[in-house]
């Protein structure tokens, strides 16, 4: 069964820290996502990870993808407000149309 | 920018009774699925539909449940017997390969 983890599962943290967020895969799957859930909304894709080594980066948020440690990182920088939000990693299993496999979520609060 | 859309936004139902829930997937893609996600807990996969048939399905989506394509641009999600527990939002999702786009969900609460 494929498992996906993510820590910390809450963040607070002050405007202008930096704070990293973990999630550990089980599967060998070289396909991460990441979005982003605001409070009784949708799933915002953020990020699409499709190989070893992608560094990907979009304003304050940067996602990084290490296949062999089964690790994804969603690392943030500078945290504003804005920022608050539960954020989601997932996995498929590289077949065209797989399910994703989502974490628990991290729910992120930046406090001014 | 297309979009998947959802209808209705929030569906409030007896238990016993059936609901279905409906979906627009994006015009171009292939692949469609249907997801939920219990107040406070993580996104849970239900089915994938390809080619006019179900791809796979979660061991949540029992009997109960059914889905259709029936005129090729809706997607429907049909619960035959809600329960409480399957108060939740349903997320529908569509993709080609790879990244999935989901829509805006529909709240379901069963009494």
């Amino acid at each position: 069964e494929l498992k996906v983890e993510q820590n910390p599962l809450f963040l607070s943290m002050q405007e202008g820290k930096n704070y990293t967020i973990y999630c550990n895969y089980s599967t060998t799957s070289d396909r991460l996502y990441w979005y982003r859930q605001d409070p009784g909304k949708s799933l915002e894709s953020l990020f699409v990870l499709l190989s070893n080594g992608a560094v990907k980066q979009e304003g304050r948020l940067m996602a990084s993808l290490d296949t062999k440690a089964r690790l994804s990182t969603l690392h943030i920088t500078a945290a504003v407000h804005d920022l608050s939000a539960t954020y989601f990693c997932a996995v498929d299993r590289e077949t065209s149309g797989s399910r994703l496999t989502f974490g628990e979520g991290t729910q992120l609060t930046v406090n001014p | 920018e297309p979009e998947v859309t959802q209808t209705p936004s929030h569906q409030v139902t007896q238990m016993g009774q059936e609901v279905i829930l409906r979906c627009v997937p994006i015009s171009n893609h292939l692949y469609f699925y249907w997801y939920r996600q219990i107040l406070g807990q993580k996104v849970e996969f239900l089915v994938s539909f390809y080619n006019n048939e179900i791809s796979e399905k979660s061991e949540i989506f029992d009997d109960q449940f059914s889905v259709e394509r029936p005129d090729g641009s809706n997607f429907t999600l049909k619960i035959r017997s809600t329960k409480l527990e399957d108060s939740a939002m349903y997320f529908c999702a569509s993709g080609r390969a790879g990244e999935q786009y989901f829509g805006p969900g529909t709240r379901l609460t069963v009494t």
